[in-house]
């Protein structure tokens, strides 16, 4: 168990609608990371937020935002659903005092029909 | 835009041997390199990591080699068992900001 929690797990919906993903980042871990894992290819890196504040931005699209609240929890929200959204989506956090491993949850299946 | 890159998808070795996975940068920049593993419906799990400063940083049946020069990095696993069968990630960051990721190499460990 990694202590990052993803709720939820799974998620159907259709085109055009929106929806929001969250995470829990592991106790004391003040950095939040998002990315998106589609058809088993590579972890795309969406973005970053540290202590609730943007750190950096990946290829994430316009219909995507994310924000990290002031109890570090983070939501992803991606709006007008498209079926080339439809992936994993996982969440990960560290510690960032210096170089550390980033801690993942076990993501959120998202299918747009 | 590529920064980390993976150019095997797929390795398959017998159980006992050695298991040699590679991984490619571009970005000088990068000072923190890390090896994740994933099995199907689970998310990555941090495996071991290497620090630009040091050229090999060993765990048990774990190594990873980094060379600097050729932008290059590699995941040892000796002896090679059925249970490391998985997805095996590289990761570089700079200061732990922007993490990029591979795009995976599929290892199967034959018994």
């Amino acid at each position: 168990d990694s202590g990052v929690t993803q709720t939820p797990k799974h998620l159907i919906t259709a085109t055009g609608q929106r929806v929001t993903l969250r995470c829990s980042p592991r106790s004391g871990d003040l950095s939040v990371y998002w990315y998106q894992q589609s058809l088993d290819q590579g972890l795309q890196f969406l973005i970053q937020y540290y202590n609730g504040e943007e750190r950096a931005k990946g290829n994430i699209l316009e219909r995507f935002s994310a924000q990290q609240f002031p109890d570090l929890h983070s939501e992803l929200n991606l709006s007008s659903l498209e079926l080339g959204d439809s992936a994993l989506y996982f969440c990960a956090s560290s510690v960032t005092q210096g170089n550390s491993p980033l801690h993942f949850g076990n993501g959120t299946r998202l299918t747009v029909t | 835009d590529q920064q980390v890159k993976q150019n095997s998808p797929s390795l398959s070795v017998q159980e006992g041997r050695i298991s040699i996975l590679n991984c490619d940068y571009t970005n000088s920049m990068f000072d923190y390199f890390l090896w994740y593993k994933k099995y199907p419906a689970e998310g990555p799990t941090f495996l071991i990591s290497i620090s630009s400063i040091k050229d090999k940083n060993e765990d048990g049946r774990f190594t990873v080699f980094l060379n600097k020069s050729a932008k290059h990095l590699s995941l040892h696993i000796v002896p090679s068992q059925p249970g490391d069968s998985a997805v095996y990630f590289c990761a570089a960051s700079y200061n732990n900001n922007d993490m990029r990721f591979g795009a995976g190499t599929r290892l199967t460990v034959k018994p």
